[in-house]
């Protein structure tokens, strides 16, 4: 277990809908970042937020959202599904100064998004 | 723009012998690199990184990764492969070594490492 917990493991829905992906970082991290894994694309950055604010934005759709809440815990909603979107969704938490650096980031299992 | 790649879709290696996955990077200023292992179904694990200091790095089992400013690579190396370390190798670089409120990991697309008795 890696500290960082990610729910559902596994998600199916049909396109044009919406889901939330939900993720708890390792416990004294401040920073919480999502990855989009696809075979085609390979690991692509979303989004990082910091202690519940946006820090850095990356290759993220406008369909897609996220947030970072006061207990640390983010979530990712994705909306107006569509079948491309089909993915592994990962979260990873990072410590600040020192402590990240001496642990680099830690990734959750991820949550295998199936678009049907 | 802080760039990865790894330029090997595939490495396969018969068990015993060694191995390199090959990593080169593009960024401004000083690189800050990593080195992620994904095994299949599972998350990305942590296995080194490069902040500053001695070009050899030492990481979890039993992987090394040298730093070659010059070239701009972070090979990841190891003397005697196994069969358990067949798996998705990610390297990554980060424009900052503390993971905080300045950077992200942008990630190269992987190679696969597999290992042969």
């Amino acid at each position: 277990d890696s500290g960082v917990t990610q729910t559902p493991k596994h998600l199916i829905t049909a396109t044009g809908q919406r889901v939330t992906l939900r993720c708890s970082p390792r416990s004294g991290d401040l920073s919480v970042y999502w990855y989009q894994q696809s075979l085609d694309q390979g690991l692509q950055f979303l989004i990082q937020y910091y202690n519940g604010e946006e820090r850095a934005k990356g290759n993220i759709l406008e369909r897609f959202s996220a947030q970072q809440f006061p207990d640390l815990h983010s979530e990712l909603n994705l909306s107006s599904l569509e079948l491309g979107d089909s993915a592994l969704y990962f979260c990873a938490s990072s410590a600040p100064g020192t402590i990240g650096a001496q642990y680099g980031y830690t990734f959750g299992s991820g949550t295998r998004l199936t678009v049907v | 723009a802080q760039s990865v790649a790894q330029p090997e879709d595939q490495v396969n290696v018969a068990e015993g012998n060694p191995l390199t996955v090959k990593c080169t990077y593009s960024v401004s200023g000083n690189p800050y690199l990593f080195w992620y292992v994904q095994y299949p179904n599972r998350g990305l694990q942590f296995l080194l990184k490069y902040i500053t200091g001695d070009n050899l790095v030492k990481g979890s089992y039993g992987f090394e990764a040298e730093f070659n400013k010059s070239q701009t690579s972070f090979h990841l190396k190891k003397p005697s492969a196994l069969v358990s370390d067949s798996a998705l190798y990610f390297c990554a670089v980060s424009p900052s070594p503390y993971g905080g409120s300045q950077g992200n990991l942008i990630f190269g697309k992987g190679t696969k490492l597999s290992v042969k008795p």
